[in-house]
């Protein structure tokens, strides 16, 4: 069956640094693949969607890479802020579904 | 602009007792989708539509039923509520195929089955 994997621990960064979160799926040959933020208490929010022919995209301060011979993930946010800190859910996905991840928790100190 | 909006915020059931979880979207997409979310285990698909008219089942539907009579609108049925279905429920929405396009997410139904 198909499983993403994401790190179940949360990471700790200092504000100004660059986070890198990492989402491994296995069984599986998404064509898109989606990264969500959570906030306590709240639904997901869209944050970006990568295609299986893009290696690479990128958003204001978020770059998403996509490696479908690693089967890997990849999302960075650079000049990490304490308004950053959330959960963070990967959501790799064929054309009618997404299978989720169970997210990073994501930490950013002052 | 509401986005999707999910009602009611919280819910606490007795074993057996049946409800309906309402979901409303005002962006006109045809697709909407019903998730649980579970300590370490991610958001499960429940149900989810393609337009009016259609449904079709995720990856844990049973106890679970669904309609979609118009775009906006897409209730979750739970038939006999279970303790096991203690959970926080997710609707979600988008404009074409799930995987290809942005989610909107609801901020939740909290459930807890006594």
């Amino acid at each position: 069956s198909q499983k993403i994997e994401q790190n179940s621990e949360a990471l700790n960064i200092q504000e100004g640094k660059t986070a890198t979160l990492t989402c491994n799926y296995t069984n599986y040959s998404p064509a898109y693949l989606q990264w969500y933020r959570q906030d306590p208490g709240r639904g997901p929010v869209f944050l970006l969607l990568i295609r299986e022919n893009e290696k690479e995209k990128r958003k204001e301060r978020l770059k998403v890479t996509f490696d479908t011979t690693l089967k890997q993930s990849l999302f960075h946010i650079t000049a990490s802020q304490p308004a950053d800190s959330a959960t963070y859910l990967c959501a790799p996905g064929g054309f009618q579904k997404l299978v989720f991840g169970t997210g990073t928790r994501l930490l950013v100190s002052p | 602009n509401a986005g999707v909006t999910q009602t009611p915020k919280f819910q606490v059931l007795k074993t057996g007792q049946s409800m309906t979880l309402q979901c409303a979207q005002d962006m006109n997409h045809e697709y909407m989708s019903w998730y649980r979310q579970d300590p370490g285990m991610g958001l499960r698909l429940i149900h989810y539509s393609v337009g009016a008219g259609i449904t079709d089942q995720g990856e844990v539907p049973n106890g679970y039923n669904v309609s979609r009579s118009t775009t906006e609108d897409f209730p979750l049925r739970l038939l006999s509520a279970a303790p096991s279905q203690t959970s926080v429920y997710f609707c979600a929405s988008s404009y074409g195929g799930t995987g290809r396009q942005p989610q909107h997410f609801g901020d939740g139904t909290r459930l807890s089955i006594l």
